[in-house]
């Protein structure tokens, strides 16, 4: 069965600080990785994927993730945060090869970005 | 539209009372999913709709827990007899099933369920 971990349910930086925030999966087959962001009282909005392409895969405001198939890992990173980051950030993981189905999320991180 | 639009937005009902919550995907959308985004517990799946095939259902958390999908496109999710605990936001999803399939999810902004 797949899972998803997302290691801290809060994060504070200070803007202009790196940000990291932590994902890692379990799945018996290839995964495809999803990084997703909610803002406040919005839906969720793709921030970027992996599916089985490039290893580091860049996405929308700058944000990177990259999958790291030895440490089942795949956590998204910013050089600088901005006070636009804040919000809540959920990784997700599906069956990759091909087939279709529901996507499996953490729990979510909250990042609050402190001037 | 252009995106997944759900209704309503915000409901308030009493305990016992049953609701409906509709969620119209993307147009030519072929798969619909549904989840529960409760305080601190992330997002439940709880039922996944593709084309013409039955839906899996296995994520639905008790049998007072129904949705259904007329005509492969709007869903309707029900729930009878709401309890306190049934207090969440619930979040449509589509996407698009195509030879490139690559799993992305595209939400509604959410029907926010509060059971006094």
């Amino acid at each position: 069965a797949q899972s998803v971990t997302q290691l801290g349910s809060h994060v504070s930086v200070s803007e202009g600080a790196l940000v990291l925030l932590r994902c890692n999966y379990s799945s018996s087959v290839p995964p495809y990785l999803f990084w997703y962001v909610q803002y406040p009282n919005q839906g969720l909005q793709l921030l970027l994927k992996y599916t089985s392409a490039a290893t580091l895969v860049k996405g929308i405001n700058g944000f990177e993730a990259e999958f790291k198939k030895s440490e089942t890992s795949f956590h998204l990173t910013k050089p600088s945060a901005h006070m636009s980051d804040a919000a809540e950030y959920f990784c997700a993981v599906s069956e990759g090869g091909g087939s279709q189905g529901n996507l499996i999320f953490g729990k979510g991180t909250k990042l609050s970005v402190k001037p | 539209g252009a995106g997944v639009s759900q209704s309503p937005s915000n409901k308030v009902t009493e305990k016992g009372k049953d609701v409906e919550l509709r969620c119209d995907p993307i147009s030519g959308h072929t798969a619909l999913y549904w989840y529960r985004q409760s305080l601190g517990q992330g997002l439940e799946f709880l039922i996944y709709f593709q084309g013409n095939s039955a839906p899996d259902k296995s994520g639905l958390p008790s049998d007072r827990f129904s949705a259904e999908r007329t005509g492969g496109s709007v869903s309707t999710l029900t729930i009878q007899r709401t309890q306190q605990e049934d207090s969440a936001v619930y979040l449509c999803a589509s996407s698009s099933y195509s030879g490139d399939y690559t799993g992305e999810l595209f939400f509604g902004e959410g029907s926010r369920l509060t059971v006094l």
